[in-house]
């Protein structure tokens, strides 16, 4: 595997569940970033993870659940989730988070439907 | 608040050339950014500005005002594969990237 890969591509789940997206940087990175894209919406920074530390929450809700439990891994819990959080969630990395020239390496997203 | 402006969808055809507009309001600046998005696929680095001017690779060129708050992306001799979302985002003074609703490039025959 190579980039930023990301599992599952597609998930549909009810609001009482309990799911998770999973993501995977094989760069060697030390920030990794939570995306969410809605359709022609700007794309919305969620969290932001610099050497397995959480350094951004942009006043998400509590419903979604960041876990780093390494610079390679990212995880997102979702529980009780709303109609309204169906959208493509993108995870990137980047070399660090505070180096204005470092571009971000993006996977392919979940594209996720909340029934 | 922080924003930025494209337009959200043009038009061009095979073999002419394209230019791309992003205004920006932003709280500092530490670079702009030009992404391409194929439809259902991830967000590709295009380009970085972080100085006026323009910056040429290959086909694709970027420039950027400062001064203005502006920049755009120039597509010469466009393929078809080129049809695709263009997203500008700009890195604030801590370190996000703000980004645009993207403009969606549609290119005829």
């Amino acid at each position: 595997e190579t980039g930023v890969t990301q599992t599952p591509r597609h998930l549909v789940m009810g609001m009482t569940n309990k799911k998770s997206l999973k993501c995977e940087q094989h760069l060697g990175h030390n920030a990794m970033y939570w995306y969410k894209q809605s359709a022609k919406k700007p794309l919305e920074l969620m969290f932001v993870y610099s050497l397995e530390e959480r350094v951004e929450n942009n006043s998400v809700p509590s419903r979604f659940s960041p876990e780093c439990p390494n610079s390679s891994h990212l995880f997102l819990h979702l529980h009780t989730l709303q109609p309204e959080d169906s959208a493509l969630y993108l995870c990137a990395s980047s070399q660090d988070w505070t180096s204005g020239s470092n571009e971000q390496f993006f996977g392919p997203g979940t594209r996720l439907t909340v029934l | 608040g922080q924003n930025i402006d494209q337009p959200t969808e043009m038009t061009a055809t095979e073999g002419a050339i394209v230019q791309i507009n992003c205004t920006y309001q932003t709280s500092g600046f530490n670079g702009l950014f030009w992404y391409q998005q194929h439809a259902g696929e991830a967000p590709t680095f295009l380009s970085y500005n972080v100085l006026d001017g323009l910056e040429e690779k290959g086909r694709f060129s970027s420039f950027l005002s400062r001064s203005k708050g502006y920049s755009y992306l120039l597509l010469k001799e466009l393929q078809m594969k080129d049809s695709a979302s263009y997203l500008c985002a700009v890195m604030d003074s801590n370190y996000q990237l703000i980004w645009g609703a993207g403009t969606k490039l549609i290119i005829k025959p």
